[in-house]
């Protein structure tokens, strides 16, 4: 079965400074997806960021990028410049290539503060 | 296009009541999965609807079913409610491609109060 697994609970950041949030996951598969969401104190969920395993270049989205290492199957998020509004829950999550199901896989999530 | 609606937003039941909650997804996604949230046990997968069939069940007891319409609408039900079902249940969608499904998009979430 796949596991996800976030080993940090909680993390905090300086406003403006850099941020690394780790993820690593288990599978025998070689062609899947990964995730990042964010859950704000709203409790939408809201998708961050997404890497295709067989991409070897890492995903970025503004301000926010991975580093995708699928030897290590480690897959980590940085943010850089932090804001207030990046203070959220963060979800690694997990899904492999297939037609016959759609199941996620989600680790236990990384609470971020945001320190102004 | 309109995000994924969830309705009721907020439910509050007690203890053997069954509850039935809606979520309607994105236009033109036909995969939908539910999910419950809760503190101690994070997300936890219940179930997908594809095409109006049930593809993959997480484990969760049967009084947690499921339904999907021929315009993708799901539904699902909880009977005879426990203290333990309170939760935030979250419903995605997903456009189904070639390769499955890419991403989800996830709803507001219904949030449910079992007294």
């Amino acid at each position: 079965a796949q596991t996800v697994t976030q080993s940090q609970p909680e993390m905090s950041v300086q406003e403006a400074e850099t941020v690394t949030l780790s993820c690593t996951y288990d599978t025998s598969e070689s062609d899947y997806y990964l995730f990042w969401y964010k859950q704000p104190p709203s409790r939408q969920m809201i998708l961050v960021i997404r890497q295709e395993a067989y991409k070897q270049q890492n995903a970025t989205e503004n301000r926010f990028s991975v580093n995708f290492q699928k030897a290590a199957k480690s897959f980590s998020l940085k943010i850089s410049d932090s804001q207030l509004g990046d203070a959220a829950m963060y979800f690694c999550a997990y899904r492999r290539v297939s037609n016959t199901g759609n199941q996620f896989y989600f680790g236990t999530g990384t609470s971020l503060t945001v320190i102004p | 296009k309109a995000g994924v609606t969830q309705t009721p937003r907020y439910l509050i039941k007690t203890r053997g009541q069954q509850v039935t909650l809606s979520c309607s997804p994105i236009s033109g996604h036909r995969s939908v999965s539910w999910y419950q949230q809760t503190p101690g046990q994070g997300l936890q997968f219940l179930f997908e609807y594809f095409s109006e069939t049930q593809r993959n069940k997480g484990n969760f007891p049967g009084r947690f079913s499921g339904r999907q319409f021929s315009n993708s609408r799901s539904e699902m039900n909880v009977s005879t409610l426990e203290l333990g079902d309170s939760a935030l249940y979250l419903c995605a969608s997903s456009l189904i491609r070639g390769r499955g499904a890419e991403t989800q998009y996830f709803g507001p979430g219904t949030r449910l109060l079992v007294l």
